[in-house]
């Protein structure tokens, strides 16, 4: 069974912290993917990232996708309370149509 | 307004009483996908289409079944539901080249 492992699992900050959320895994994805979910809504994708050493930005969130295409991170500068919610990585196997899930970063902010 | 739809959103039944949860997506997406979230396991995979009539298993496919009739539509059976199966259920569809999910509201079943 593949897995892909995220950490870490909970974290709780005050505004205007810096953080860092990872995606690991011994197999290599297509691509990996980022979402993120509010209570009682499904997750909404945030990023897509495809190459080796890929770095994207979303406003004050970072991406990176691993040279080996094995592992990813997310960075989050400054956060803000806004930034509360469950956040997801996803591997893409393969183009084959399986999805692997990490098992969440919930994420809470207070002002 | 693109979307995926699913019903019903709440269910709650006895253990071996066959049920079926419904997903619609009107963005003409080939990809399907069915799964299931628990507390500290975050989502797993039941079943996934590739297309109209290709089906394929994801992680946890046991005491699940899916059929894809049509392109829109990709229900999920549970034959005989069992008190593990209790869960909130996401359906998700994308275009096949990305993969990129898009979810539905869930919906979320408790087996007595």
């Amino acid at each position: 069974t593949q897995l892909l492992e995220q950490s870490p699992q909970f974290l709780s900050i005050q505004e205007g912290e810096n953080l860092t959320v990872y995606c690991n895994s011994s197999s290599v994805f297509s691509s990996l993917q980022w979402y993120r979910q509010e209570p009682g809504e499904g997750p909404v994708l945030l990023v897509t990232v495809v190459t080796g050493g890929e770095v994207k930005k979303l406003k004050r969130l970072t991406f990176q996708f691993g040279d080996a295409r094995k592992d990813s991170s997310l960075h989050i500068t400054a956060a803000q309370p806004g930034d509360t919610g469950l956040y997801l990585c996803a591997g893409v196997y393969n183009q084959g149509g399986k999805l692997i899930f990490g098992q969440g970063t919930e994420l809470s902010v207070k002002p | 307004e693109a979307q995926v739809t699913q019903n019903p959103r709440y269910l709650i039944t006895v253990t071996g009483k066959k049920l079926t949860v419904t997903c619609s997506q009107n963005m003409n997406h080939e990809y399907m996908s069915w799964y299931r979230q628990d507390p500290g396991l975050g989502l797993r995979q039941i079943y996934y289409s590739m297309n109209v009539e290709v089906t394929d298993k994801g992680d946890v496919p046991e005491g699940y079944k899916v059929s894809r009739k049509e392109k829109r539509n990709f229900p999920l059976i549970l034959e005989s539901p069992s008190p593990n199966q209790t869960s909130l259920y996401f359906c998700a569809s994308s275009l096949q080249r990305t993969y990129e999910q898009y979810f539905g509201p869930g919906t979320r079943l408790t087996v007595t």
